[in-house]
């Protein structure tokens, strides 16, 4: 069946450093994915999306690049800031399954210290 | 403005009582979801529903039921048949078809037991 791996947490920055979170994935199909962000006592908000090999999603500074020889989807960010840290997680979607159903990674969680 | 509501947001049971949480969307999407989030860990579907009288289980429905009455709510009840149920709850729901469409989140329900 289909997985995600992500990079166990947490990581912890200073503010303005590079962070980067490792996702790759299992699919038997052609997915797309998606980075999702959840702040603390809340629900998870859609970061970014790719949907073909070569996509790459970006948002508020993050980008992720659809590697489809590598079967990844890393995160990445130039210069993170305190408001930044939360849980990331990374995420599939295959288009042959039903329901649109996502497929998560276990979630990392970042601290981004001033 | 459109979303997902949740509620309650804590909510406390008793050892062999039931309870139900509620979900209620008006973003007019046809798919709804029911996720389970353990401390440190990613999310497990529960429940999912494509459109309107019709809902199919997820990767740990035991012990849990749901029904999809109106469009816009999809209700979980923890029935006294889960053993472990203290965990987070996040409904979500999507556009039904493609697999390319991101899934919104509402702020999820903290059910602890008594």
């Amino acid at each position: 069946g289909d997985s995600v791996t992500q990079m166990e947490g947490p990581v912890t920055l200073s503010e303005e450093a590079f962070l980067t979170i490792n996702c790759t994935y299992t699919a038997t199909g052609y997915p797309s994915l998606f980075w999702y962000v959840q702040y603390p006592g809340e629900g998870l908000q859609l970061l970014l999306k790719a949907t073909k090999a070569d996509d790459k999603g970006s948002n508020k500074g993050f980008e992720a690049t659809y590697r489809k020889e590598t079967t990844s989807f890393h995160l990445e960010k130039g210069s993170v800031q305190v408001s930044d840290s939360a849980v990331y997680f990374c995420a599939l979607s295959d288009i042959k399954a039903a329901g649109n159903k996502l497929t998560f990674g276990g979630g990392t969680r970042v601290l981004v210290k001033p | 403005d459109g979303g997902i509501t949740q509620s309650p947001k804590y909510l406390f049971r008793k050892e062999g009582q039931n309870v139900t949480l509620s979900c209620e969307q008006n973003l007019n999407h046809d798919a709804m979801y029911w996720y389970r989030q353990d401390p440190g860990q990613g999310l497990r579907l529960i429940y999912y529903s494509q459109i309107v009288n019709d809902f199919q289980k997820g990767d740990i429905a035991e012990g849990y039921s749901v029904s999809r009455e109106k469009k816009e709510s999809f209700p979980l009840t923890v029935t006294s048949a889960q053993k472990n149920p203290t965990a987070f709850y996040l409904c979500a729901s999507s556009i039904a078809q493609g697999g390319f469409q991101p899934q919104h989140f509402g702020d999820g329900t903290r059910l602890s037991i008594l």
